[in-house]
């Protein structure tokens, strides 16, 4: 079945610098790859989200990119504040509808001022 | 719009003891529904997805049940809890043609 690591575990930044976070896949028919951000005590919530037919996706401060052939795909944000400090978490899936989201195991952001 | 929602919001019990989680969504119909678990400052695993109606399907065998009395009422249910089954409980939803899941806002689950 699908794998997925993610690396760093942990990651600390200065405010305005940028983090990235990286995970790596192992089934070549994953085609969804979310990415979500949960605060201390709350839900993950879906921040942004790439399918395998898009190398990259952009959305303000945030953007993801997808390389198939070495099955991977990452995290970029730029210019981090305080409210990005966070643990996020990268997901791959296959299909539509039904499907089973496997997860990274997290990287916890902290973002300093 | 679409919503879930998840009751209780916190929950202490003691080991032994029987459980029930209950999870809805709204403005939706056929919703998948997922339970997972999260153990403190740990993943997300995933215990039990729902296509429909009474079907149910367990990723990991373990203490805990799961059904789906209703198209959009998700249960998660134990007879004798242990210790090991504190967490947050999130339960999770998506369309039959989308991919994108969305999460309940969780019980914290205590088990002392």
């Amino acid at each position: 079945g699908e794998n997925v690591e993610q690396h760093p575990s942990t990651l600390s930044v200065q405010e305005g610098d940028s983090a990235v976070i990286k995970c790596t896949y192992s089934d070549s028919a994953s085609n969804y790859f979310p990415w979500y951000k949960q605060e201390l005590g709350k839900r993950p919530q879906l921040i942004i989200d790439i399918r395998s037919n898009v190398g990259e996706k952009k959305d303000q401060r945030i953007a993801v990119t997808l390389n198939k052939t070495a099955k991977h795909f990452s995290l970029h944000i730029t210019e981090t504040q305080p409210e990005d400090s966070a643990v996020y978490f990268c997901a791959a899936s296959k299909g539509t509808g039904f499907q089973k989201l496997v997860f990274g195991t997290g990287t916890r952001l902290l973002v300093s001022p | 719009s679409q919503t879930i929602h998840q009751w209780p919001a916190t929950l202490v019990q003691p080991v032994g003891s029987p459980l029930s989680l209950e999870c809805t969504v709204e403005g939706t119909s056929n919703p998948n529904l997922y339970w997972y678990r999260q153990a403190a400052g740990r993943g997300l695993q995933l215990l039990f997805y729902s296509v429909g109606i009474g079907q149910i399907s367990s990723e990991v065998p373990q203490n805990l049940s799961a059904s789906r009395p209703q198209d959009r009422q998700f249960i998660l249910s134990s007879k004798k809890l242990l210790l090991s089954d504190s967490g947050f409980y999130l339960c999770a939803w998506n369309g039959i043609s989308q991919e994108t899941q969305y999460f309940g806002p969780g019980t914290r689950l205590l088990v002392l």
